[in-house]
């Protein structure tokens, strides 16, 4: 069965340090997203990708990065991790443009200390 | 802004319909609303979507209000698994999480 997973479940990083997190999807969609999630807050948008060398900017990408050179994988990168990145990390994808439903991992919880 | 209003929770009890509303004032004429729901520990699931039609699937029914600034999702039958928050979403140019409602179903 095709499916989304995320890499590492569970993070302790310094701050300052960089860190990357993997999210994989076997769906073969083109369109890959990543979320984040405060304790009792709803998700918010750090970057998408509607394709192989497409990225962009979501609602809070400040301190993010991310590339795309297949389709399977959208890395995020923390290029110098702060406190106030600890959160809940989900990645996302869908089919092409339109209004499809995004099928999601399962989360990595990060924690920068 | 794409913006939804949900009420912050409800209660149900098990095997009783509920019926979780959302309103979305701003909503333009190619707006889709989404509804996805988190069970705790676990990454969103999606329920259902819709733009102007009632929309029925397995799992919920979408009722939209006739000048689509409302829409209620409804759980035919309750059950604890059901238990979760569920997001009403308005679909723009990308998906905007509010706080959702915070659904709890007693036995």
């Amino acid at each position: 069965d095709a499916e989304i997973t995320q890499s590492p479940r569970h993070k302790i990083t310094e701050t300052g340090r960089q860190v990357t997190l993997a999210c994989h999807q076997t769906w073969n969609h083109n369109n890959m997203f990543w979320y984040r999630q405060d304790l009792g807050h709803g998700l918010r948008l750090i970057h998408y990708s509607y394709g192989v060398q497409d990225t962009n900017k979501g609602e809070v990408s400040d301190g993010y990065s991310v590339s795309r050179s297949n389709t399977e994988d959208l890395p995020l990168t923390l290029e110098s991790a702060a406190s106030s990145q600890t959160s809940v990390y989900f990645c996302a994808s869908s089919e092409s443009a339109g209004p499809h439903e995004q099928y999601f991992g399962p989360g990595t919880r990060l924690t920068v200390t | 802004d794409a913006k939804t209003t949900q009420p912050n929770s409800m209660e149900s009890n098990e095997e009783e319909p509920v019926h979780l509303p959302c309103n979305h004032s701003t909503i333009s004429g190619t707006d889709y609303i989404h509804w996805y729901r988190q069970l705790p520990s676990q990454g969103p699931e999606y329920v259902i979507h819709g733009l102007t039609s009632n929309v029925n699937n397995r799992m919920a029914s979408l009722a939209i209000a006739e000048d689509r600034k409302s829409s209620t999702l409804i759980l035919h039958r309750a059950t604890l698994r059901d238990a979760a928050v569920y997001y009403c979403i308005q679909l723009r140019n990308d998906m905007r999480f509010g706080a959702g409602t915070r659904l709890t179903v007693k036995p």
